[in-house]
Formats: C-alpha cells, structure tokens, sequence
C-alpha cells in the first residue's frame, strides 16, 4: 500500500530557529516522485519541490533545504532561521504510478500535514 | 505563472440543492483534479480528468460527478447537497508526463469553502 506518514502533527518554534518536518513514506513501486507542498492561512496549496525515486541527491533553495534517503524511505524538509512568514501547514506527498494505459491516471497520496507556527 | 481559478471562496448552499464548482486554469494543463480537505481526513481525490470528456473516479465519488467539456475547464457537481458535503473544495492541475519526467507537480486553486445547511 501506499502511504505518506508525517507523525508531527504541530510543531512551534520561536523565529530564526532551525525546524526539520518529518516525511516516511511507503511504495513497492520503484519509480515515484515526491512533493512538498505549503498551505498558508489563507488556504491555497502552493508547490515547494518535486523528487523522484532515482534522485537522490539533497536540495536546497534559500532557507530551505530537502533531505531524501531512500534508505530510510524518508523526504524530511528543513527550515533554516524560521521567519513568522513560515506559518503553514506542510503537506509531504507521494504519486502513485500511472495505472491507465490510455493516459494518466495519475493519484498524490498525501500525508495529514504538519501545522508550523513559527512565533516572532 | 500557473493559476488555477475557483468560481467562489464561500459558498452557502441548502440541502437538496444541485451546485457546480467551476475550475480554470490557463496554462495548457491536460490534469486536473478535483479534492476536499476536511480536519483530520487530509486531502481526498474525488475525481481526475486528464484529457477532455474523460474522467477518472478517486477516492471519494459518491454524490459527485464531473465534466470536462473544455480543456481548460473542469466542473465539479453536487446533484443534490448534503450536510456531509460541507467541506473545503479544492481544484488542482497538472501537466501530462512528458520529457523524461512521470509526474509533474499539481498547481492548486484557492478553494471553494462550501457549507451545505
């Protein structure tokens, strides 16, 4: 089965701290892509980063940084010097392969996100 | 930049009321979705088109169906709300696989919060 596990459902830091929000996933799949994604109060699911299965190598962009190990089935996300602006909710999410022949039947499972609250 | 348009934030609807969720998007996108996210469930799949006219079932269909009569456009219905189908409505595309790359990222909407009375 497939599934994405983020077992810290909220997490509070004070601003500048360094915070890493957790992502296990599950697939026999050999090929899959991974995503982040963001979820700001006001709602709307904004994308962070896509990483497939054969990619290993680690990300980062400003502040953010990813860490994948397939070893360990893990995608983890790090926060560096957290800013208030950094308040979401972050979902970690898995695609399932493509299961239509015809075209793309495509599916994200995500995880039930973890809920930041970086205080000033 | 990628936008994903939803006809309505807020939505107040009465039970028995057949409602239509309208969904844009302008970058040439042949995916899109249709989820709801309600606390504690996470997001669920409630349909996918990924070309026009044609439509796959996710995880949650029941009292939905959609359409894809443009390429741009996907409609998700209510043929007849219910109380349980008060949730937050969110519409997301993608592109095909295409260029070495499966799976490309879905951009989302910023959701329609429907509340069925």
């Amino acid at each position: 089965a497939q599934k994405v596990t983020q077992a810290q459902t909220e997490i509070s830091v004070v601003e500048k701290e360094d915070v890493t929000l957790d992502c296990v996933y599950e697939t026999r799949d050999t090929t899959y892509y991974l995503f982040w994604y963001k979820q700001p109060p006001s709602g709307e699911l904004v994308f962070l980063i896509r990483r497939n299965s054969f990619d290993e190598q680690n990300e980062i962009s400003g502040r953010y940084s990813w860490n994948f190990q397939k070893s360990t089935s893990s995608f983890n996300f790090t926060i560096t010097a957290s800013q208030v602006v950094d308040s979401a909710v972050y979902f970690c999410a898995l695609i399932l392969k493509r299961v239509n022949l015809q075209g793309g039947s495509e599916k994200l499972v995500f995880g039930k996100g973890t809920k930041l609250t970086v205080n000033p | 930049d990628v936008k994903v348009t939803q006809s309505s934030r807020y939505l107040v609807k009465r039970t028995g009321e057949k409602v239509f969720l309208e969904c844009v998007q302008d970058m040439d996108h042949e995916n899109m979705f249709w989820y709801r996210q309600d606390p504690g469930l996470g997001l669920r799949l409630i349909y996918f088109s990924y070309d026009v006219k044609m439509k796959e079932k996710g995880d949650i269909p029941e009292g939905y169906s959609v359409s894809r009569e443009k390429k741009e456009r996907f409609s998700l219905i209510l043929e007849s709300a219910s109380t349980n189908q008060t949730s937050m409505y969110l519409c997301a595309s993608s592109l095909f696989g295409r260029a070495g790359i499966l799976f490309y990222e879905q951009y989302f909407g910023p959701g329609t919060r429907l509340t069925v009375t």
